[in-house]
């Protein structure tokens, strides 16, 4: 059974200071890895999607890197602001399944 | 196009009444899942279709049931609420290997 852990559960920054987070995952057969955000009382929103054959996925600010032999995965924001202010969540895509991480919670101080 | 929608927003349940969950996305997408998350915890997986008339077991499915009698919705049904099933419910359908979130129905069960 995959297993996705998350570190750290909470985070709590200075505006501008770049942002790394964390996912680790036991089973390295996986179709892709998605990183989400979620706001208090809302829905996911779509980050970032890796594919299995994939290093690396960019967006604006934010970078994710995907090792696969190792099981790991870390999202990059750079140069947080306040409103980057949510839970980010990661979730492993196996058989057509997401098996998700608890999230690291995320502050960024103005 | 609406996406992924899911109705009530909120529902408060005494023990042993039932209700159902209704998902509809306008995607065409074959797959759809049902979602719980509670705090401090990952979404986890209820139950899921891989298309219409179809339904599977997902990591955490007792006490619920689905039905996918239209490629468009996706029905979760509490047939005898408990107290354990106080919590948000997510529904997504998929796209290839990408998954989309309706925004979540918040549960309380007395």
């Amino acid at each position: 059974k995959q297993e996705v852990t998350q570190i750290p559960a909470a985070l709590s920054v200075p505006e501008g200071e770049n942002l790394v987070l964390n996912c680790s995952f036991t089973d390295s057969a996986i179709y892709n890895l998605q990183w989400f955000r979620q706001d208090p009382g809302k829905g996911l929103t779509s980050l970032l999607l890796i594919q299995s054959s994939q290093r690396e996925q960019t967006s604006g600010r934010l970078n994710a890197s995907l090792d696969k032999s190792s099981g790991r995965s870390t999202l990059y924001i750079a140069a947080s602001q306040p409103g980057d202010s949510a839970t980010y969540l990661c979730a492993v895509v196996s058989d057509y399944k997401l098996s998700f991480g608890a999230g690291t919670t995320v502050t960024v101080r103005a | 196009n609406a996406g992924v929608t899911q109705t009530p927003k909120f529902r408060v349940l005494k023990t042993g009444q039932s209700m159902t969950l209704l998902c509809a996305q306008d995607m065409n997408h074959e797959y759809m899942y049902w979602y719980r998350q509670d705090p401090g915890m990952g979404l986890r997986l209820i139950h899921y279709s891989v298309g219409e008339g179809t339904t599977a077991k997902g990591e955490v499915p007792d006490g619920y049931n689905v039905s996918r009698l239209k490629k468009q919705n996706f029905l979760l049904g509490l047939e005898s609420a408990a107290p354990s099933q106080t919590s948000v419910y997510f529904c997504a359908s998929q796209r290839g290997n990408e998954q989309f979130f309706g925004p979540g129905t918040r549960l309380t069960v007395l």
